[in-house]
């Protein structure tokens, strides 16, 4: 049992877009379409942001954007705003287990 | 409105035990499973448990396997975790969230101390 792979930080100017990757086995990102996206600020609880690789629930604005290819799951902010500064966490099925990657910090220059 | 009102945390002694428990509201609480998931101070999200709606189906991650144990009481719209034989790396506030696609909805959090 181990954690998806994520990068530990990623940064951008307001309006530009970065892509935060998560990096998992055939046995849970590349054997499932279950990945989910999660934003989570400081002191708060997550926020469901992406769910099956790259629906949006309501509410999420259509800046957020989820692909997956092979093992590897994406999230893309694109027209980045202040608020979106926080904590990222991607999350697969992978049948009796669930697992999440450690987490990627936004920083919004 | 869905709302997740996790109880029951605090300090405990190594090799202790505590229940927590987990009060939903807004939504038919017996249609939905339910999980917990954990987070370290500073540290990452970690999934914790799992249980189906109707309890069939019951999954633990190998960190609290034979330790903790989930239960749901869809008569009183509860879900609970009873952990045993805890341990200094179990410190973490804990999240109740409910499963539909994905972790929908989260509570807030009740934070589990163990410390001497």
């Amino acid at each position: 049992q181990s954690a998806l792979t994520q990068p530990r930080s990623v940064s951008g100017s307001p309006g530009q877009s970065v892509t935060i990757s998560c990096t998992g086995t055939s046995s849970d990102v590349g054997g499932y379409n279950y990945v989910s996206w999660y934003q989570q600020h400081p002191g708060k609880a997550p926020k469901l942001m992406i769910y099956d690789v790259s629906k949006r629930p309501s509410g999420v604005p259509d800046r957020f954007s989820g692909s997956k290819s092979g093992n590897t799951a994406s999230l893309t902010i694109s027209g980045l705003q202040a608020e979106d500064e926080a904590d990222y966490y991607c999350c697969s099925y992978a049948g009796s287990y669930t697992f999440f990657g450690g987490g990627t910090k936004l920083t919004v220059l | 409105e869905v709302q997740l009102v996790e109880s029951g945390g605090g300090l405990v002694k190594p090799g202790g035990s505590l229940r927590l428990s987990c009060a939903a509201s807004g939504f038919t609480f017996s249609s939905y499973s339910m999980n917990w998931v954990r987070q370290a101070p500073g540290k990452g999200l970690e999934w914790v448990s799992s249980i189906s709606s109707s309890s069939s189906y019951i999954y633990y991650a190998d960190s609290v396997k034979g330790r903790f144990t989930i239960s749901r009481d869809n008569a009183k719209n509860s879900l609970y975790l009873q952990m045993n034989s805890l341990r200094a790396e179990d410190t973490a506030v804990y999240y109740c969230a409910r499963t539909s696609r994905a972790l929908d909805y989260w509570g807030q959090g009740t934070l589990v101390t163990v410390s001497s």
